[in-house]
Protein backbone atom coordinates (compact mmCIF):
# COMPACT_ATOMS: atom_id res chain seq x y z
CA UNK A 1 0.00 0.00 0.00
CA UNK A 2 1.74 3.29 -1.21
CA UNK A 3 -0.62 5.15 0.81
CA UNK A 4 -2.21 7.17 -1.98
CA UNK A 5 -5.81 7.02 -2.19
CA UNK A 6 -7.88 7.05 -5.48
CA UNK A 7 -11.39 6.99 -6.17
CA UNK A 8 -13.73 5.45 -7.37
CA UNK A 9 -11.84 1.62 -8.80
CA UNK A 10 -14.34 1.74 -11.24
CA UNK A 11 -16.23 4.30 -13.36
CA UNK A 12 -18.56 3.14 -16.84
CA UNK A 13 -19.96 6.31 -18.42
CA UNK A 14 -21.61 7.61 -22.06
CA UNK A 15 -20.06 9.31 -24.48
CA UNK A 16 -20.16 13.19 -24.06
CA UNK A 17 -20.42 13.17 -20.22
CA UNK A 18 -18.58 14.44 -17.26
CA UNK A 19 -17.06 12.51 -15.00
CA UNK A 20 -14.37 13.58 -11.87
CA UNK A 21 -11.60 11.38 -10.36
CA UNK A 22 -10.44 11.94 -6.88
CA UNK A 23 -7.27 11.74 -5.23
CA UNK A 24 -5.71 11.99 -1.60
CA UNK A 25 -1.92 12.21 -1.61
CA UNK A 26 -0.13 10.07 0.75
CA UNK A 27 0.73 12.65 4.50
CA UNK A 28 3.34 14.86 4.37
CA UNK A 29 3.14 15.29 0.45
CA UNK A 30 2.41 18.45 -1.17
CA UNK A 31 3.24 17.32 -4.87
CA UNK A 32 0.38 14.99 -6.97
CA UNK A 33 0.45 14.18 -10.43
CA UNK A 34 -1.92 13.14 -12.95
CA UNK A 35 -1.07 10.01 -15.33
CA UNK A 36 -3.01 8.11 -17.83
CA UNK A 37 -2.32 4.81 -18.89
CA UNK A 38 -3.98 3.16 -22.05
CA UNK A 39 -2.83 -0.19 -23.96
CA UNK A 40 -1.29 1.72 -26.57
CA UNK A 41 0.32 4.79 -25.28
CA UNK A 42 1.63 3.44 -22.02
CA UNK A 43 1.60 6.25 -18.91
CA UNK A 44 1.31 9.57 -19.46
CA UNK A 45 1.89 12.40 -17.93
CA UNK A 46 -0.76 14.81 -17.88
CA UNK A 47 -0.57 17.55 -15.01
CA UNK A 48 1.32 18.20 -12.01
CA UNK A 49 0.15 20.41 -8.52
CA UNK A 50 2.29 21.32 -6.14
CA UNK A 51 0.60 22.83 -2.99
CA UNK A 52 -2.28 23.89 -4.50
CA UNK A 53 -0.39 25.24 -7.45
CA UNK A 54 -0.30 23.94 -11.22
CA UNK A 55 3.09 23.29 -11.77
CA UNK A 56 3.54 21.48 -15.24
CA UNK A 57 1.33 20.09 -18.05
CA UNK A 58 1.76 17.50 -20.25
CA UNK A 59 -0.30 16.05 -23.14
CA UNK A 60 -3.52 16.67 -21.49
CA UNK A 61 -6.85 17.52 -23.59
CA UNK A 62 -8.38 20.77 -23.06
CA UNK A 63 -11.33 18.72 -22.25
CA UNK A 64 -9.73 17.79 -18.98
CA UNK A 65 -9.16 19.83 -15.96
CA UNK A 66 -7.78 19.69 -12.29
CA UNK A 67 -7.62 21.09 -9.32
CA UNK A 68 -5.76 20.83 -5.72
CA UNK A 69 -7.57 21.92 -2.59
CA UNK A 70 -6.60 23.45 0.43
CA UNK A 71 -6.85 19.76 1.96
CA UNK A 72 -4.00 19.06 -0.94
CA UNK A 73 -6.25 16.08 -2.03
CA UNK A 74 -6.90 16.33 -6.16
CA UNK A 75 -9.74 15.94 -8.49
CA UNK A 76 -9.19 15.29 -12.14
CA UNK A 77 -12.11 16.44 -14.36
CA UNK A 78 -12.91 14.45 -17.64
CA UNK A 79 -15.85 16.49 -19.69
CA UNK A 80 -17.03 15.50 -23.31
CA UNK A 81 -16.16 12.07 -23.01
CA UNK A 82 -15.09 10.39 -25.63
CA UNK A 83 -14.69 6.45 -26.79
CA UNK A 84 -10.94 7.03 -26.80
CA UNK A 85 -10.69 8.66 -23.01
CA UNK A 86 -11.30 4.96 -21.64
CA UNK A 87 -8.13 3.96 -19.86
CA UNK A 88 -6.63 3.51 -16.29
CA UNK A 89 -6.03 6.89 -14.63
CA UNK A 90 -3.02 7.28 -12.15
CA UNK A 91 -2.57 9.70 -9.55
CA UNK A 92 0.88 9.50 -7.75
CA UNK A 93 2.10 12.06 -5.13
CA UNK A 94 5.48 13.34 -3.77
CA UNK A 95 7.23 15.33 -0.88
CA UNK A 96 8.43 18.36 -3.43
CA UNK A 97 8.97 19.21 -6.82
CA UNK A 98 12.67 18.19 -6.35
CA UNK A 99 14.00 14.83 -7.16
CA UNK A 100 11.89 12.65 -4.77
CA UNK A 101 9.80 9.32 -5.71
CA UNK A 102 7.05 9.33 -6.70
CA UNK A 103 4.20 7.13 -5.24
CA UNK A 104 1.31 6.20 -7.06
CA UNK A 105 -2.27 4.78 -6.31
CA UNK A 106 -4.78 1.80 -6.99
CA UNK A 107 -6.09 3.83 -10.59
CA UNK A 108 -9.54 4.52 -11.43
CA UNK A 109 -10.64 2.32 -14.35
CA UNK A 110 -12.45 4.45 -16.59
CA UNK A 111 -14.78 3.10 -19.48
CA UNK A 112 -16.95 5.42 -22.07
CA UNK A 113 -19.64 3.71 -23.86
CA UNK B 1 13.10 14.93 -26.64
CA UNK B 2 13.66 12.87 -23.62
CA UNK B 3 12.95 9.40 -24.45
CA UNK B 4 12.64 6.21 -22.81
CA UNK B 5 12.75 2.58 -24.22
CA UNK B 6 12.59 -0.62 -22.86
CA UNK B 7 14.06 -4.06 -23.85
CA UNK B 8 12.40 -6.89 -24.62
CA UNK B 9 8.95 -6.13 -24.57
CA UNK B 10 8.22 -9.88 -23.29
CA UNK B 11 10.64 -11.84 -21.18
CA UNK B 12 9.59 -15.39 -20.61
CA UNK B 13 11.85 -17.78 -18.02
CA UNK B 14 12.07 -20.53 -15.92
CA UNK B 15 12.06 -20.11 -11.93
CA UNK B 16 15.74 -19.75 -11.25
CA UNK B 17 16.87 -18.24 -14.86
CA UNK B 18 18.54 -15.14 -14.33
CA UNK B 19 18.37 -12.48 -16.92
CA UNK B 20 18.35 -8.69 -17.40
CA UNK B 21 15.51 -5.80 -18.15
CA UNK B 22 17.26 -3.04 -20.26
CA UNK B 23 16.06 0.84 -20.44
CA UNK B 24 17.78 2.93 -22.56
CA UNK B 25 17.39 7.12 -22.60
CA UNK B 26 17.94 10.31 -23.72
CA UNK B 27 16.77 13.11 -20.88
CA UNK B 28 19.08 16.58 -20.83
CA UNK B 29 20.14 16.26 -17.23
CA UNK B 30 19.11 13.44 -15.84
CA UNK B 31 17.70 13.80 -12.27
CA UNK B 32 16.44 10.15 -11.29
CA UNK B 33 16.14 7.21 -13.60
CA UNK B 34 13.25 5.41 -11.33
CA UNK B 35 12.05 1.56 -11.66
CA UNK B 36 8.29 0.22 -10.84
CA UNK B 37 6.83 -2.82 -10.40
CA UNK B 38 3.29 -3.07 -11.99
CA UNK B 39 1.13 -5.76 -11.46
CA UNK B 40 -2.35 -6.16 -13.91
CA UNK B 41 -4.89 -3.99 -13.05
CA UNK B 42 -2.83 -2.22 -10.60
CA UNK B 43 -0.35 0.72 -10.00
CA UNK B 44 3.04 0.76 -10.19
CA UNK B 45 4.96 0.03 -7.56
CA UNK B 46 8.09 1.86 -6.69
CA UNK B 47 11.69 -0.36 -6.47
CA UNK B 48 14.80 1.49 -7.14
CA UNK B 49 15.64 5.75 -7.69
CA UNK B 50 19.13 5.80 -9.66
CA UNK B 51 20.96 9.10 -9.62
CA UNK B 52 24.43 8.78 -11.27
CA UNK B 53 26.20 6.58 -13.97
CA UNK B 54 27.81 3.67 -11.95
CA UNK B 55 25.15 3.70 -9.06
CA UNK B 56 23.65 0.13 -8.20
CA UNK B 57 20.64 -0.99 -5.80
CA UNK B 58 19.70 -4.05 -5.02
CA UNK B 59 16.19 -5.62 -3.16
CA UNK B 60 15.76 -9.44 -2.42
CA UNK B 61 16.26 -10.86 -6.40
CA UNK B 62 16.62 -7.27 -7.95
CA UNK B 63 19.56 -5.46 -8.46
CA UNK B 64 18.80 -2.27 -10.76
CA UNK B 65 22.11 -0.44 -12.40
CA UNK B 66 22.96 3.15 -14.27
CA UNK B 67 25.44 3.70 -17.18
CA UNK B 68 25.24 7.27 -18.98
CA UNK B 69 22.89 5.96 -21.32
CA UNK B 70 20.84 3.05 -19.86
CA UNK B 71 20.27 1.49 -17.18
CA UNK B 72 19.75 -2.49 -16.35
CA UNK B 73 17.36 -4.24 -14.22
CA UNK B 74 19.14 -7.86 -12.77
CA UNK B 75 16.99 -10.34 -11.74
CA UNK B 76 18.30 -13.33 -10.09
CA UNK B 77 16.90 -16.82 -9.80
CA UNK B 78 13.34 -15.39 -10.42
CA UNK B 79 10.48 -17.01 -9.32
CA UNK B 80 7.15 -16.92 -10.22
CA UNK B 81 5.59 -14.16 -8.08
CA UNK B 82 8.33 -11.97 -9.96
CA UNK B 83 5.96 -11.87 -12.70
CA UNK B 84 4.55 -8.22 -13.41
CA UNK B 85 5.59 -5.69 -16.24
CA UNK B 86 8.86 -3.96 -15.04
CA UNK B 87 8.39 -0.06 -15.80
CA UNK B 88 11.47 1.97 -16.15
CA UNK B 89 10.70 6.24 -16.19
CA UNK B 90 13.45 9.10 -16.12
CA UNK B 91 12.88 12.55 -14.86
CA UNK B 92 12.22 14.84 -17.07
CA UNK B 93 10.92 18.83 -17.24
CA UNK B 94 8.95 19.99 -13.54
CA UNK B 95 9.13 16.89 -12.58
CA UNK B 96 7.06 14.65 -14.78
CA UNK B 97 7.83 11.04 -15.48
CA UNK B 98 8.80 9.93 -19.04
CA UNK B 99 8.13 6.23 -18.84
CA UNK B 100 9.50 3.34 -21.47
CA UNK B 101 6.77 1.00 -22.55
CA UNK B 102 7.53 -1.71 -19.85
CA UNK B 103 8.71 -5.03 -20.13
CA UNK B 104 6.46 -7.91 -19.38
CA UNK B 105 7.66 -10.52 -17.34
CA UNK B 106 6.77 -14.29 -17.01
CA UNK B 107 7.87 -16.66 -14.55
CA UNK B 108 6.90 -20.27 -15.18
CA UNK B 109 7.24 -22.85 -12.56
Amino acid sequence: DSGVTQTPKHLITATGQRVTLRCSPRSGDLSVYWYQQSLDQGLQFLIQYYNGEERAKGNILERFSAQQFPDLHSELNLSSLELGDSALYFCASSVGTGEETQYFGPGTRLLVL
Amino acid sequence: EDQVTQSPEALRLQEGESSSLNCSYTVSGLRGLFWYRQDPGKGPEFLFTLYSAGEEKEKERLKATLTKKESFLHITAPKPEDSATYLCAVRGQGGKLIFGQGTELSVKP
